[in-house]
């Protein structure tokens, strides 16, 4: 079946400006992830949705970028007034379930890469 | 809080040598462990997994035994290959995810 599909694939944008860059998970997976992996960088935790809920926001690096999932499927994440180090490829990822157990393996989608000029 | 550390590269290997990335992780109870790679311009893909102790996780020619005794999960592979470049993540599920810092591997021919 189709994997997890990010739109755009590469964004460039100018300081200043505001990004939405959008998530689509797995058919039936319950569990959205969002990461930021930043040049020769390891991925750093942003959020996670388990449906349409977020329970843990503090991973966001400040309150310019916010996200939400509607429907237990598609997430968005956007990015006010973007600076350059917001610069980076952002992964999004989906597994069937939360926590350990079945179905707890993360699929990742290509990624997003933004370019804040 | 739970941590995974990995080899820091880039490691650089010809064709046909042997793999080892050494992965280290501190947890508390029982998380499962994985290995993740990311080929150029990809997102992560999962490569192998371990859910308990003295699994020994397979795929493509790579292992990973998981070691309760030493927190270990190292990644092995006896004879790389140049399609093996690629960037390796380690990383563990105990109720939530946590990556390594990647190792990047690059085989020449």
């Amino acid at each position: 079946g189709a994997g997890v599909s990010q739109s755009p694939s590469n964004k460039v944008t100018e300081k200043g400006k505001d990004v939405e860059l959008r998530c689509d998970p797995i058919s039936g997976h319950t569990a959205l992830y969002w990461y930021r992996q930043s040049l020769g960088q390891g991925l750093e935790f942003l959020i996670y949705f388990q449906g349409n809920s977020a329970p843990d926001k503090s991973g966001l690096p400040s309150d310019r970028f916010s996200a939400e999932r509607t429907g237990g499927s598609v997430s968005t994440l956007t990015i006010q007034r973007t600076q350059q180090e917001d610069s980076a490829v952002y992964l999004c990822a989906s597994s069937r379930v939360i926590g350990t157990g079945q179905g707890y393996e993360q699929y990742f989608g290509p990624g997003t890469r933004l370019t804040v000029t | 809080g739970d941590s995974v550390t990995q080899m820091e590269g880039p490691v650089t290997l010809s064709e046909e040598a042997f793999l080892t990335i050494n992965c280290t992780y501190t947890a508390t109870g029982y998380p499962s462990l994985f290995w993740y790679v990311q080929y150029p311009g990809e997102g992560l893909q999962l490569l192998l997994k371990a859910t308990k102790a003295d699994d020994k996780g397979s795929n493509k020619g790579f292992e990973a035994t998981y070691r309760k005794e030493t927190t270990s999960f190292h990644l092995e592979k006896g004879s790389v290959q140049v399609s093996d470049s690629a960037v390796y993540f380690c990383a563990l599920n105990n109720n939530d995810m946590r990556f390594g810092a990647g190792t990047r591997l690059t085989v020449k021919p």
